[in-house]
């Protein structure tokens, strides 16, 4: 079984429409992120998380808000999805027990706004 | 400001031959690198990295170069072999600050051809 899942892993909507992204993790880290990725750019950070009383906004949170309901969990929420939200949104966790830390992705979900 | 780069947006290279991947980065806060690899439908995979206190890593058939002095890391894959066929991304933090926070570069596709 993957680390970390996400569902859906493909979703159509449209514009003015709210859509929530879930994130599910079982490697037992702490810390929990969000990152879009559009077409020929890298990952962007939109929210993250250290704990589950913890939410920090990222580099591109306008539109965005997330939930985190157990140190497992991690959702997405687009409010009013916009057509410039389409893209790649992926997942990530990470420990920090470790000083220099590694951030494991889920396999992404796949969003089109209409 | 664009700081982590990778410059050539793809490579081809011919099965069991070396694969070389570049990366520069601006910011010399940097002190952490790290090397994804991420196939079509799936997330980014986390392959090697680097701490600044070293000049190599290796792990089987890929090793990782940093020059700190150029702020440029490289990624060899010797020999490649087709299914390291994949988009290659470089990412960068400051683990004496905000060690949550990945920089990526756009990515590089690779293709390793038979």
């Amino acid at each position: 079984d993957a680390d970390v899942t996400q569902t859906p892993r493909n979703r159509i909507t449209k514009t003015g429409k709210r859509i929530m992204l879930e994130c599910s993790q079982t490697k037992g880290h702490d810390r929990m992120y969000w990152y879009r990725q559009d077409p020929g750019l890298g990952l962007q950070l939109i929210y993250y998380s250290f704990d589950v009383k913890d939410i920090n906004k990222g580099e591109i949170s306008d539109g965005y808000s997330v939930s985190r309901q157990a140190q497992a969990k991690f959702s997405l929420s687009l409010e009013s999805a916009i057509p410039n939200q389409t893209a790649l949104y992926f997942c990530a966790t990470s420990d920090p027990g470790q000083g220099q830390e590694t951030q494991y992705f889920g396999p992404g979900t796949r969003l089109l706004v209409l | 400001d664009q700081q982590v780069k990778q410059n050539s947006p793809s490579l081809s290279v011919q099965e069991g031959r070396i694969s070389i991947l570049n990366c520069d980065y601006t910011n010399s806060m940097f002190d952490y690198f790290l090397w994804y690899k991420k196939y079509p439908a799936e997330g980014p995979t986390f392959l090697i990295s680097i701490s600044s206190i070293k000049d190599k890593n290796e792990d089987g058939r890929f090793t990782v170069f940093l020059n700190k002095s150029a702020k440029h890391l490289s990624l060899h894959i010797v020999p490649s072999q087709p299914g390291d066929s994949a988009v290659y991304f470089c990412a960068a933090s400051n683990s004496g600050g905000s060690n949550y926070k990945l920089t990526f570069g756009k990515g590089t596709l690779l293709t390793v051809n038979p």
